[in-house]
């Protein structure tokens, strides 16, 4: 089975920098992403982690490490747009099904 | 083009009515997504089908029926649903087994069982 678990709200100010963590056990690994939605709208995919590291797109970047099972999406300079709800997703060894985290409510305030 | 489109947006229905969902892309994606989300909670997978071929069934109730009639097009005929049903149903698609495989979602249609 699959148990993922990140932060279920968080608030942050306009302009700082705000890190959604994702914490996840999976009887396999193939992949993890990470989407925004907007409230009433469907989720849009933000970025794709497969191998340890770092991957950096333009205000959002994602970490994976496999061995601690843990990712994170760091936005920089939020804006207030910025307020959704981020879904950490994982893809299992055994197809190309996601199984979604609960989702994180990130509010930007001014 | 990474446009995955749905209709219609919103949808009430009675529990004795018969409807259709209706999900198109022309990404030239072969695998395609159900989706069901309910209020301030993640989407739950229903259905996957792969190469016009139904792939996984999440244990979902007979009275949801999907079908793929071709590679571009994916239905969900809903018969006899119950309040409980309400919620917003995505379809997404992908292109099956590829390296990075990125599910894109359509808007979605906001369903209500009255």
């Amino acid at each position: 089975g699959q148990n993922i678990d990140q932060p279920t709200e968080m608030t942050a100010t306009e302009g700082a920098i705000v890190q959604i963590n994702c914490t996840y056990q999976t009887s396999g690994f193939n992949g993890l992403f990470w989407y925004q939605q907007h409230a009433g709208e469907a989720p849009t995919f933000l970025s794709y982690n497969v191998l340890d590291g770092l991957e950096e797109k333009g205000r959002f970047s994602s970490f994976l490490s496999r061995s601690k099972g843990y990712s994170y999406l760091l936005l920089k300079e939020l804006q207030m747009k910025d307020s959704a709800s981020y879904l950490c997703a994982v893809r299992s060894n055994s197809g190309y099904a996601l199984n979604f985290g609960k989702g994180t409510s990130l509010l930007v305030t001014p | 083009d990474t446009e995955v489109t749905q209709t219609p947006k919103h949808l009430v229905m009675g529990m004795t009515n018969k409807k259709s969902l209706k999900c198109e892309q022309h990404m030239g994606h072969r695998a395609m997504y159900w989706y069901k989300q309910k209020a301030k909670k993640p989407p739950e997978l229903m259905f996957v089908y792969s190469y016009e071929k139904l792939s996984i069934n999440e244990s979902v109730p007979s009275r949801f029926s999907p079908e793929c009639p071709n590679s571009s097009l994916l239905n969900l005929h809903l018969h006899a649903l119950q309040p409980e049903d309400s919620a917003l149903y995505l379809c997404a698609s992908s292109f099956p087994l590829a390296l990075q495989e990125t599910q894109y979602f359509g808007p979605g249609t906001r369903l209500l069982v009255l």
